[in-house]
C-alpha cells in the first residue's frame, strides 16, 4: 500500500525557532510536495521537487526551504517559525511521466504546526 | 488571483439524495483535474479525477463532469451517504496541481 509519512502530527514551537518538517515516501515517486492548508484558503503550494537536489518555488515559499537528498525524503525547513506560519503542513508526493501521466497526489497525514 | 475557486464553502444534503460540488478554474491549459476528500487532522484522500479530453469519469457513486468551454468541474456523489460528510477540495494541472478552498459537505441522516 502506497505510503507517506510525516514524522510529527503535531508541533509546538516558539517564534525564531528554526523548525523541520520531513516526509517519506516509499513509492519510488520522482515528484514531492509541501503544502500548507488554513481556513478559508484551501491547500496552497509551497515548493515541489521534480528529483532528487531539484526544486521549485511553489505559490507561497516565503520564510521556507526545502531539502531533497534523498529520492524518499523531502523536508521542509522554517529558518525562522514566525506565528503566521502557524498551519496544517501537508506532504504529498506523485509519479508522472509525460507518456504515461500518474496524475494522483498521494498525501501524508499532516503536520498540525503552532508557533507560539 | 485564484486560478482555482469553490465558490461554496459548505452543503448540506439529506441522505440518499444527490450532492453536487462545483468547481471553476481560469486556465485552459490544466491538463487533469482531480478531488479530494479530507477528514479533520487527517491528510486529504484521493477521490477520483478527469482529463482534460474527456468529459465525464465515473467511479462507483462519484461521477466529475468537466464542461471545458464553462471551465467548470462538478462533482457528484448519488446517493449521500453521512460518512460523506467532509471537505471536498478539486485540483487543476499537470504534474504539479492548485488546489481550491474546498467545500464543506454535510450529509443529513
Amino acid at each position: 500500500d502506497v505510503k507517506v509519512t510525516q514524522s510529527s502530527r503535531y508541533l509546538v514551537k516558539r517564534t525564531g525557532e528554526k523548525v523541520f518538517l520531513e516526509c517519506v515516501q516509499d513509492m519510488d515517486h520522482e515528484n514531492m510536495f509541501w503544502y500548507r492548508q488554513d481556513p478559508g484558503l484551501g491547500l496552497r503550494l509551497i515548493y515541489f521537487s521534480y528529483d532528487v537536489k531539484m526544486k521549485e518555488k511553489g505559490d507561497i515559499p516565503e520564510g521556507y526551504s526545502v531539502s531533497r537528498e534523498k529520492k524518499e525524503r523531502f523536508s521542509l525547513i522554517l529558518e525562522s517559525a514566525s506565528t503566521n506560519q502557524t498551519s496544517m503542513y501537508l506532504c504529498a508526493s506523485s509519479s508522472w511521466d509525460r507518456k504515461s501521466p500518474n496524475e494522483k497526489l498521494f498525501f501524508g497525514s499532516g503536520t498540525q504546526l503552532s508557533v507560539l | 488571483d485564484q486560478q482555482v475557486k469553490q465558490n461554496s464553502p459548505s452543503l448540506s444534503v439529506q441522505e440518499g439524495r444527490i450532492s453536487i460540488l462545483n468547481c471553476d478554474y481560469t486556465n485552459s491549459m490544466f491538463d487533469y483535474f482531480l478531488w479530494y476528500k479530507k477528514y479533520p487532522a487527517e491528510g486529504p484522500t484521493f477521490l477520483i479525477s478527469i482529463s482534460s479530453i474527456k468529459d465525464k469519469n465515473e467511479d462507483g457513486r462519484f461521477t466529475v463532469f468537466l464542461n471545458k468551454s464553462a471551465k467548470h468541474l462538478s462533482l457528484h456523489i448519488v446517493p449521500s451517504q453521512p460518512g460523506d460528510s467532509a471537505v471536498y477540495f478539486c485540483a487543476a494541472g499537470t504534474y504539479k496541481y492548485i488546489f481550491g478552498t474546498g467545500t464543506r459537505l454535510k450529509v443529513l441522516a
